[in-house]
């Protein structure tokens, strides 16, 4: 299966730090990469690859992954982390899939 | 720096066809492969189609396979997505995205977005 799935809803304490996790069989094979997406923008890519971020991403962001589960990990969230949370990686037919997104909110 | 800039979207009736644009700059735009993906309203991402840095390989979502086509030419640095016989579920934001791998890298990521063209499907 090319599906991967996400828990619709996540929150999180002002300064604590917060799992959200994708499941999915190509995770097993893929690495999975991670989108910070906020009202009326465009997605932007926090995490790639085993765990790399891209230039300008903060170090709270990290990710990290087990058998066919990834996982983003904010550490000492703040009130602009909350945002939409998708995962994507590679299908088995080289096509791309996404998770459903994860609401983060941060009280 | 890297910039991608969509266009083309508007208000269409089902079963009419749209041809959307996307123009890159500050990067070799021919070194790279690129994808169409889309946003219904209210809704998540939907990965829509990829197409390989020389255009010789392309994929689609099974929903749009053989209504879109997804074509560039490297000498304008533009990426086109056709969409004909166009229905209300293809109404969303619809972005182009670079792809920091090849088509069949084991690390694949869309590490540069447009800001997106809106396609309504209404009668």
């Amino acid at each position: 299966s090319s599906e991967l799935t996400q828990d619709p809803i996540v929150s999180v304490a002002l300064g604590q730090t917060v799992r959200i996790a994708c499941q999915g069989d190509s995770l097993r094979k893929f690495y999975a990469s991670w989108y910070q997406q906020k009202p009326g923008q465009a997605p932007v890519l926090v995490i790639y690859g085993k765990n790399n971020r891209p230039s300008g991403i903060p170090d709270r962001f990290s990710g990290s992954s087990s058998g066919n589960t990834t996982s983003l990990t904010i550490t000492g969230a703040q009130a602009e982390d909350e945002a939409d949370y998708y995962c994507s990686s590679r299908g088995n037919r080289d096509n791309r899939v996404f998770g459903g997104g994860t609401k983060l909110t941060v009280l | 720096q890297v910039q991608l800039v969509e266009s083309g979207g508007g208000v269409v009736q089902p079963g009419m066809s749209l041809r959307l644009s996307c123009e890159a700059s500050g990067f070799t735009f021919s070194n790279y492969v690129v994808h169409w993906v889309r946003q219904a309203p209210g809704k998540g991402l939907e990965w829509v189609a990829v197409l390989s840095y020389d255009g010789t390989n392309k994929l689609y979502t099974d929903s749009v396979r053989g209504r879109f086509t997804i074509s560039r030419d490297n000498s304008r640095n533009t990426l086109y997505l056709q969409m004909d016989s166009l229905r209300a579920e293809d109404t969303a934001v619809y972005y182009c995205a670079r792809d920091r791998a090849t088509l069949t890298g084991v690390s694949p990521a869309f590490d540069s977005w447009g800001q997106g063209t809106l396609v309504s499907v209404s009668s």
